[in-house]
């Protein structure tokens, strides 16, 4: 059973810094792993969407990187702004029930002015 | 193009009543996910469909719940005889994958508080 780990629980940094989260999950034979941003009250947001082949992808000030053999996954968020805070979710489904997409508990994020 | 739209968006049931939670996918979208999300938690997977046939009902806590998607596109999760316990946001997410990896659209949820 996949089981997902997020590192830290929550955070709380001066606005401009540079930062990472950390995801760690149980299970390696996924198919990708997907980071998602959610604002209180709100659905989820798609950020990035990994494949099992690639080692990372980008989009904007956000780079998420996969070590599949590992079993992590980082959130690396550049030149951090107030507008980042939310509560950042990484989840990788398994060839095993790949439908059954398994979340972590989230990095809460504050990022102060 | 619009979204994920989920229906009520917020509910107070008193414990024992019934509950209906409407999801309206994105047009064209075959792949349907319902979660269950607990306060401070990450969403917990409760059930999956393919057009309307439910392939993945596994994560469904219990027989008080029920979901269907009769014509491939709406879907209903219902929860019979309503406890405190299920007190939770309920996310609904579709993708227009038939198959992984999928890439998932989620709605804004409905937050249900039993009483």
């Amino acid at each position: 059973k996949q089981e997902v780990t997020q590192i830290p629980a929550a955070l709380s940094v001066p606005e401009g810094e540079n930062l990472v989260l950390n995801c760690s999950f149980t299970d390696s034979a996924i198919y990708n792993l997907q980071w998602f941003r959610q604002d209180p009250g709100k659905g989820l947001t798609s950020l990035l969407l990994i494949q099992s082949s690639q080692r990372e992808q980008t989009s904007g000030r956000l780079n998420a990187s996969l070590d599949k053999s590992s079993g992590r996954s980082t959130l690396y968020i550049a030149a951090s702004q107030p507008g980042d805070s939310a509560t950042y979710l990484c989840a990788p489904p398994g060839y095993s029930s790949a439908s059954k997409i398994i979340f972590g508990s989230g990095t809460r994020l504050s990022i102060r002015p | 193009g619009a979204g994920v739209s989920q229906s009520p968006r917020y509910k107070v049931a008193k414990r024992g009543q019934d509950v209906a939670l409407r999801c309206d996918p994105i047009s064209g979208h075959v792949s349907l996910f319902w979660y269950q999300q607990a306060l401070g938690q990450g969403p917990e997977f409760l059930t999956y469909f393919q057009n309307e046939a439910q392939l993945d009902k596994s994560g469904l806590p219990s027989d008080r719940f029920f979901a269907e998607r009769p014509e491939g596109s709406v879907s209903t999760l219902k929860i019979q005889r309503t406890q405190q316990e299920d007190s939770a946001v309920y996310l609904c997410a579709s993708s227009s994958k038939v198959g992984p990896p999928y890439e998932q659209y989620f709605g804004p949820g409905t937050r249900l508080t039993v009483t």
